[in-house]
Order: structure tokens, then sequence, then C-alpha cells
């Protein structure tokens, strides 16, 4: 049972913004450990989207956005597209558990 | 840029180990952590542990203690994950992933291998 919740879906049109939210606790997020965003497309291996809360990798489109506030983080993508339809996950650190946690996963759908 | 390549998939009896490695091109190997990554069919990802080739002894998920042994060889810039004691519940895509240095992110990651276990 993951300590990081998200919402099992989301979707939206082609154009459209979504965000994906992703609550925490005070012995994760809220202990203000870094929170990583990564995108799974379909039978393919996790790639980095977003690092240390609000950071794009090179390569990543800055349609894609991270934020973080208190115990949560939210990723949101704007300009929606269909090659954006994937599995997502983020990632902490938790200090009552000395583990590396990922949230329980949100799929996109582009509507 | 690094690429991590994994060992092929794998067919496992219930009771017995596997053994699944990940060589590391490109980066330096021995001053990165290589985490373990596994994701059940149709679940989430899950961290099982992780390990330093230049610290030593790797870190375990609370849930693995026992029958979860990292390694590392600065040599051949291979880690390897060994689980033993495997049920169904273990059938799933083990993944490796180079632990970045910065906040805990993993910035590379192999291309997963399928472990079934099945009687």
């Amino acid at each position: 049972q993951s300590v990081l919740t998200q919402p099992p879906s989301v979707s939206g049109a082609p154009g459209q913004r979504v965000t994906i939210s992703c609550t925490g606790s005070s012995s994760n997020i809220g202990a203000d450990y870094d929170v990583h965003w990564y995108q799974q497309l379909p039978g393919t291996a996790p790639k980095l989207l977003i690092y240390i809360n609000s950071n794009r990798p090179s390569g990543v489109p800055d349609r894609f956005s991270g934020s973080k506030s208190g115990t949560s983080a939210s990723l949101a993508i704007t300009g929606l597209q269909a090659e954006d339809e994937a599995d997502y996950y983020c990632q902490s650190y938790d200090n009552s558990l000395s583990e590396y946690v990922f949230g329980t996963g949100t799929k996109v759908t582009v509507l | 840029q690094v690429q991590l390549v994994q060992s092929g998939a794998e067919v496992k009896k219930p009771g017995s180990s596997v053994k699944v490695s990940c060589k590391a091109f490109g980066g330096t190997f021995s001053s990165y952590a290589i985490n373990w990554v596994r994701q059940a069919p149709g679940q989430g990802l899950e961290w099982m542990g992780g390990i330093i080739a230049i610290l030593g002894p790797a870190n375990h998920a609370q849930k693995f203690q026992g029958r979860l042994t990292i390694t590392a060889d600065e040599s051949t810039s291979t880690a390897y994950m060994e689980l033993n004691s495997l049920t169904s519940e273990d059938t799933a895509i083990y993944y490796c992933a180079r632990e970045g240095g910065i906040g805990g992110v993993f910035d590379f990651w192999g291309q997963g291998t399928l472990v079934t276990v099945s009687s």
C-alpha cells in the first residue's frame, strides 16, 4: 500500500489541461523531500519527466510542469496530446519507512 | 549518455531464487546508486532497494528483508538483484534504475526483466 496517493485516472480532450495530484504526509513530501515524476508509456520502462519538484530533463516538452506545496505535489500537462496517453507516477522519500516511495499511479486518457 | 541493460526473462518455480543483472554503459558506475523497482502485472511501481558500489551494503525495503540481496561489481559495472523464496506474488517486471544523486531521482532505467513464478 503506497504512502503517496494519486487519482486512478484523469482524462481530457486534445489541447486541454489536466492535473495529477500526489498526496503524501509529514514523513515524506511534508518533510521537504523532493518529488519526482515519471511517465510510463504502454509496455515500456518508466521515464523521468520532472525532477526535484519542478525541473524538466532535457528533451521533455515544456507542456509538462510540476509543483509542490505542503504535503502534496502536482503534475500539469497543458496542450494535451494523444502521445501523452500513459501512466504517471510521483516518487519521493519517506523518513518513517527509510524508503523511497512511489505514488499509486494515474492513467491519463486523451479523449 | 547512460544505458542500463538487463538480463533476459526468467521462469521460476515457487520456492526457488532468481538473480537479475543490470549492466551500465556510460557514466561513472561506482559513484551512483543503482536501485531496483518492480511492477506486478497491472500494478504500480514498488521500490525494493539500492546499492552504491563504492559504499558496499545495500538498502532494502522492509518488505523484502531477509530474502533480497543486492550486489554490485565495479569491475564489470554490473548490479545484481537476487530474490529468494519466490511465490506467485513475485511475478513482475523488475527494473534497475540509476539514482542521479539529486534528491533521490531515478534518471536512467533499464528495459525491465520479466520474472514469472509458476509451478
